[in-house]
């Protein structure tokens, strides 16, 4: 792995179905971090992890969860998916508070 | 409330000069990234500013005014490859990212 990787890269998911989409980063950065990108809305963040084993909620994380266990993998789940979860996920991840963030290729998810 | 603003689309044409403005109203200030993202791929970084003044980077460049609570960036020698979006990006007073919708750049032969 080189630098940070998301899968699945596209999903197609049932309705009240449950899933998680994985992330992982080798590049031993503190803050990781999920977005969610929907068309004229830019990037929206769902939920951050500063450092292993805390987590945030960000602006829209109502039907998801994350954990952090440790430094390299941060996991998003959609406990039971709607269709307005329907949307290109983004994981991030940065050194510090004020380096650039790196982001992962993307999870295109569509819920039916 | 947190907000930062951005053209939604501009159209140049290549070779020429494109200047994409940001402005922002934040709760605190803690720098500034531009990135560039293509149709279907993530996000790269292009750009950091944290004290007033142009930054440099080939044919990139980026201006901060904290005082105004203004960006811009600036691309010269523009290539067809330079199509894509343009996210200005705020760090905050809690060092959280806040994000801009983007700025949609159409290059024309």
């Amino acid at each position: 792995i080189a630098g940070i990787t998301q899968a699945p890269t596209s999903q197609i998911l049932a309705a009240g179905r449950r899933m998680t989409l994985r992330c992982t980063q080798d590049m031993r950065h503190n803050a990781m971090y999920w977005y969610r990108q929907d068309l004229g809305l830019g990037l929206r963040l769902i939920h951050y992890s500063n450092t292993a084993g805390t987590t945030g909620k960000g602006e829209v994380p109502d039907g998801y969860s994350v954990s952090r266990a440790n430094t390299d993998d941060f996991p998003l789940t959609l406990a039971s998916a709607v269709p307005s979860q329907t949307s290109v996920y983004f994981c991030a991840s940065r050194l510090q508070e004020n380096t650039e963030a790196f982001f992962g290729q993307g999870t295109r998810l569509t819920v039916v | 409330g947190q907000n930062i603003d951005q053209p939604t689309e501009m159209t140049a044409t290549e070779g020429a000069i494109v200047q994409i403005n940001c402005t922002y109203q934040t709760s605190g200030f803690n720098g500034l990234f531009w990135y560039q993202q293509h149709a279907g791929e993530a996000p790269t970084f292009l750009s950091y500013n944290v004290l007033d003044g142009l930054e440099e980077k080939g044919r990139f460049s980026s201006f901060l005014s904290r005082s105004k609570g203004y960006s811009y960036l600036l691309l010269k020698e523009l290539q067809m490859k330079d199509s894509a979006s343009y996210l200005c990006a705020v760090t905050d007073s809690n060092y959280q990212l806040i994000w801009g919708a983007g700025t949609k750049l159409i290059i024309k032969p």
